[in-house]
């Protein structure tokens, strides 16, 4: 069964340096979003991605994020200066663009997460 | 604005026994999709279930149902038959669908219930 796949599972990093965290979307979903969720609370939204440019994004997604979709399979978020309350498991997911009704359900699938580690 | 609300922070519940676990939901928006994600210990999002704000009928997936009353605004989660492998985080979601039908927005969460299965 097709999966989106995210690497690492697990990533430390030093205040202030730049990470990068990589996903391999379902290979026909044309849709990419970037969740985060902190320890202990909710999955919030950070991104979503849509014909190589961001579709909509929350008021978390500060200059410090920038996503990219660097070839066909890969889709990235970058945390320029990391901070530690940056510390948390990031989630990525893919959706189909289905169109086969006004309504269509485009359900999002999600990788494991990588958890970030600020320290 | 969407808002989702999970008023029980843990659940346990029997072996072989069936648990509902609550889920309402706010929002202005006439469209929109109710998910339920099960997240085991290992941290990642298994999707589902879902259930469209116009579907006549409470949405089925093996074991899972969902209880789905719009007027009150509740889209409760039902397990039936528990397995000690349902030990999980169970998050209940939701998406507006935009003006013009599409749906590939971002997924709002609730606070998440734990659920706890015993022998």
């Amino acid at each position: 069964e097709p999966e989106v796949t995210q690497t690492p599972s697990h990533q430390v990093t030093q205040m202030g340096q730049e990470v990068i965290l990589r996903c391999v979307p379902i290979s026909n979903h044309l849709y990419f979003y970037w969740y985060r969720q902190i320890l202990g609370q909710k999955v919030e939204f950070l991104v979503s991605f849509y014909n190589n440019e961001i579709s909509e994004k929350s008021e978390i997604f500060d200059d410090q994020f920038s996503v990219e979709r660097p070839d066909g399979s890969n889709f990235t978020l970058k945390i320029r200066s990391t901070k530690l309350e940056d510390s948390a498991m990031y989630f990525c997911a893919s959706s189909e663009a289905r169109r086969d009704s006004p309504i269509a359900k485009n359900i999002q699938y999600f990788g494991a997460g990588t958890r970030l580690s600020v320290l | 604005a969407q808002k989702i609300t999970q008023t029980q922070p843990g659940m346990f519940v029997q072996e072989k026994e069936a648990v509902t676990l609550d889920c309402t939901y706010d929002t202005s928006d006439p469209s929109y999709g109710l998910f339920w994600y099960k997240q085991p210990s290992s941290g990642e999002m298994i999707f589902l279930i879902y259930q469209g704000s116009y579907d006549q009928q409470n949405a089925t997936e093996g074991r899972y149902s969902l209880n789905f009353q719009k007027a009150r605004k509740s889209a409760n989660l039902v397990i039936s038959a528990s397995q000690l492998g349902d030990s999980a985080m169970y998050f209940c979601a939701m998406k507006d669908f935009y003006a013009g039908g599409t749906s590939y927005g971002k997924l709002t969460f609730g606070q998440g219930t734990i659920l706890t299965v015993h022998p």
